[in-house]
């Protein structure tokens, strides 16, 4: 069975700097497509980075610059790495596996709330 | 990059209502769009891919239509538990979601 934790939510000051971690288990990290998708309170669901299998990596305009998605292939873990944090990245950060190639999202995880405030 | 517009924003209807939600993308995406359904404090559950193929598991009453740009999704006779969030994303060049359309009871 597919499943997804995203642990490394919290508060966290404007400026400051916070890691996000996404174990994975009942599948390879390493041989999928992983995605980040951020929900600010209130709002609608937005992109925010992408892996691809091959090493492959993609952002959003809004986090370009700010933050790094990685993985470590040996624990199976997906990682976001925000830095320079603003008020408008406070949200649920959900991480979520495709279908192949790019694509749609059968499997999410239960998301992690990031809350930017002084 | 590609926007994606969906309408109405909000709907309101009774159980065993049929409903229809648009999504209009900015430019063409052939067939490239899913839907999904997000109820309060849970991560989206997937609905629909590819435009119309449905997702195993999802009740038939769910489904979906349209390719290039105009797509639709349709609940054919709304369910006590389909009062949710309803998103579309477009996968055809990188990724978007819709606003979504909220389905509320009436």
């Amino acid at each position: 069975e597919v499943q997804l934790v995203e642990t490394g939510g919290g508060l966290i000051q404007p400026g400051g700097s916070l890691r996000l971690s996404c174990a994975a288990s009942g599948f390879t990290v390493s041989s999928n497509y992983m995605t980040w998708v951020r929900q600010a309170p209130g709002e609608g669901l937005e992109w925010v980075s992408a892996i691809y299998s091959g090493g492959s990596t993609y952002y959003a305009d809004s986090v370009k610059g700010r933050f790094t998605i990685s993985r470590d292939n040996s624990k199976d873990t997906l990682y976001l790495q925000m830095n320079s944090l603003r008020a408008d990245d406070t949200a649920v950060y959900y991480c979520a596996r495709d279908r192949g190639s790019g694509s749609y999202y059968p499997y999410w995880g239960q998301g992690t709330l990031v809350t930017v405030s002084s | 990059d590609i926007q994606m517009t969906q309408s109405p924003a909000t709907l309101s209807a009774s159980v065993g209502d049929r409903v229809t939600i648009a999504c209009r993308a900015s430019q063409s995406i052939s067939s490239w769009l899913a839907w999904y359904q997000q109820k309060p404090g849970k991560a989206p559950k997937l609905l629909i891919y590819k435009a119309s193929s449905l997702e195993s598991g999802v009740p038939s009453r769910f489904s979906g239509s349209g390719s290039g740009t105009e797509f639709t999704l349709t609940i054919s006779s709304l369910q006590p538990d389909d009062f949710a969030t309803y998103y579309c994303q477009q996968y055809n060049s990188y990724w978007t979601f819709g606003q979504g359309t909220k389905v509320e009871i009436k």
